[in-house]
């Protein structure tokens, strides 16, 4: 069955410091996203990405972040200036059309120190 | 609004049904989601129904939506130990197709 490929599995990274998260979504999707889940909360809604650009966004993506698909596989979620806050497990997702449920990635657990 | 509330723990006996339940607030959903997260693994998607309709089938598992009281269900027949995971209601509103998630429910599974 296709898959969500997220590299890495987990990520550590200085406070201040910029991390690039990697995702590889199934190779017919045109629809991706990244959402973010704090460790005992939710999951949280981040970005919406098609036809290489930004469809949606929720307040929490802010100009520390950017999305990126810089070829025809990978997908990118890029984090300026860490922040305590920011460490969370990362799942990306895709999906063939909108509507009809999405396929996670199995996430990047992101702790910054 | 956006909130979907789950209750965040069940316990069932192996082989008994479990009934896991979700609420939300916003009459404008489209789609209804139940996705399962297994320690330390990512979402996986169970099963969706569409917000016209009122149940969904799906080999042990049956989806029940109430859209008078904005009401989603999921049981789960002959519950066995693998069915133990955290497991996630989510929807979708009006013509976004991001996911709004519940709190989850974590559901034990005891011999």
């Amino acid at each position: 069955e296709p898959e969500v490929t997220q590299t890495p599995s987990h990520q550590v990274t200085q406070m201040g410091q910029e991390v690039i998260l990697r995702c590889v979504p199934i190779s017919n999707h045109l629809y991706f996203y990244w959402y973010r889940q704090i460790l005992g909360q939710k999951v949280e809604f981040l970005v919406s990405f098609y036809n290489n650009e930004i469809s949606e966004k929720s307040e929490i993506f802010d100009d520390q972040f950017s999305v990126e698909r810089p070829d025809g596989s990978n997908f990118t979620l890029k984090i300026r200036s860490t922040k305590l806050e920011d460490s969370a497990m990362y799942f990306c997702a895709s999906s063939v059309r909108t509507g009809n449920g999405y396929t996670f990635g199995s996430g990047t657990r992101l702790t910054i120190v | 609004g956006e909130d979907v509330e789950q209750s965040l723990f069940l316990s069932v006996r192996e082989g008994d049904s479990s009934v896991i339940n979700c609420t939300y607030t916003d009459s404008s959903s489209t789609y209804l989601y139940w996705y399962k997260q297994e320690p330390g693994a990512g979402l996986q998607l169970l099963t969706y129904i569409f917000s016209n309709m009122d149940m969904k089938q799906d080999q042990r598992l049956t989806v029940l939506l109430n859209k008078k009281d904005k009401h989603l269900s999921l049981r789960i027949a002959d519950t066995q130990t693998g069915d133990s995971a955290i497991y996630f209601c989510a929807e979708t509103q009006g013509n976004t197709d991001k996911l709004i998630f519940g709190t989850g429910t974590r559901l034990q599974v005891f011999p």
